[in-house]
């Protein structure tokens, strides 16, 4: 597709289940994002890849949250042990490096 | 204090009417994006900039790196154009840091 896709777009969980969100960024992007957005609370910088280098991991609230982008390209977070306040909107965005970022419709996720 | 800063949090227009969205920042940047959010939709890259004045359509957007403040002006506002904007900076490293957003209504 043309743009960032995000699966799934919702997903409900119950409290201390591992959940895997998935990002695939739009094709020849280097640089891919990882967001949340909790309700009634602005975006959140989770984590950043940009082509090979080490990510940028200094926005994950806590080492129940990791991340992995494989062959430069799709990328998941892996959130273990969910929590009720990890219940978000979490959203993915992908650049050319140090250009405008494009916002995949993110997934909705509920910890019940 | 948050590193990026908005005003107004909220803001409510007459359709037609120009409308200012002001956003300032304590960090050093690279480029600074307006950012558009409808209701239960995704999110859009209105503007990137690092100097200067861009415009497109009734949208223009403003940057003064010397005082760290950008503008989002609209003008002749439609109902449509209803919506959280965002504001948000990035570092040199190319993360995004975030301003809390102006709910803007425009009424018919």
């Amino acid at each position: 597709g043309a743009g960032v896709s995000q699966s799934p777009s919702n997903k409900v969980t119950e409290k201390g289940k591992d959940v895997e969100l998935r990002c695939d960024p739009i094709s020849g992007h280097t640089a891919l994002y990882w967001y949340r957005q909790s309700l009634g609370q602005g975006l959140e910088f989770l984590i950043y890849f940009q082509g090979n280098s080490a990510p940028d991991k200094s926005g994950l609230p806590s080492d129940r949250f990791s991340a992995e982008r494989t062959g430069g390209s799709v990328s998941t977070l892996t959130i273990q042990r969910t929590q009720q306040e990890d219940s978000a909107v979490y959203l993915c965005a992908s650049s050319t490096h140090q250009e405008t970022q494009y916002f995949g419709p993110g997934t909705r996720l509920l910890v019940l | 204090k948050n590193e990026v800063e908005q005003s107004p949090q909220n803001l409510t227009a007459q359709e037609g009417e120009f409308i200012t969205i002001n956003c300032s920042y304590s960090v050093g940047i690279s480029a600074l994006h307006w950012l558009q959010q409808h209701p239960g939709g995704g999110i859009v890259s209105l503007f990137m900039l690092s100097s200067g004045k861009k415009k497109h359509g009734r949208l223009i957007a403003t940057i003064n790196i010397q005082e760290k403040h950008s503008s989002l002006h609209i003008t002749a506002s439609h109902p449509r154009d209803s919506a959280v904007y965002i504001c948000a900076v990035r570092g040199h490293t190319g993360k995004l840091i975030f301003g809390q957003g102006t709910t803007l209504q425009v009424k018919p």
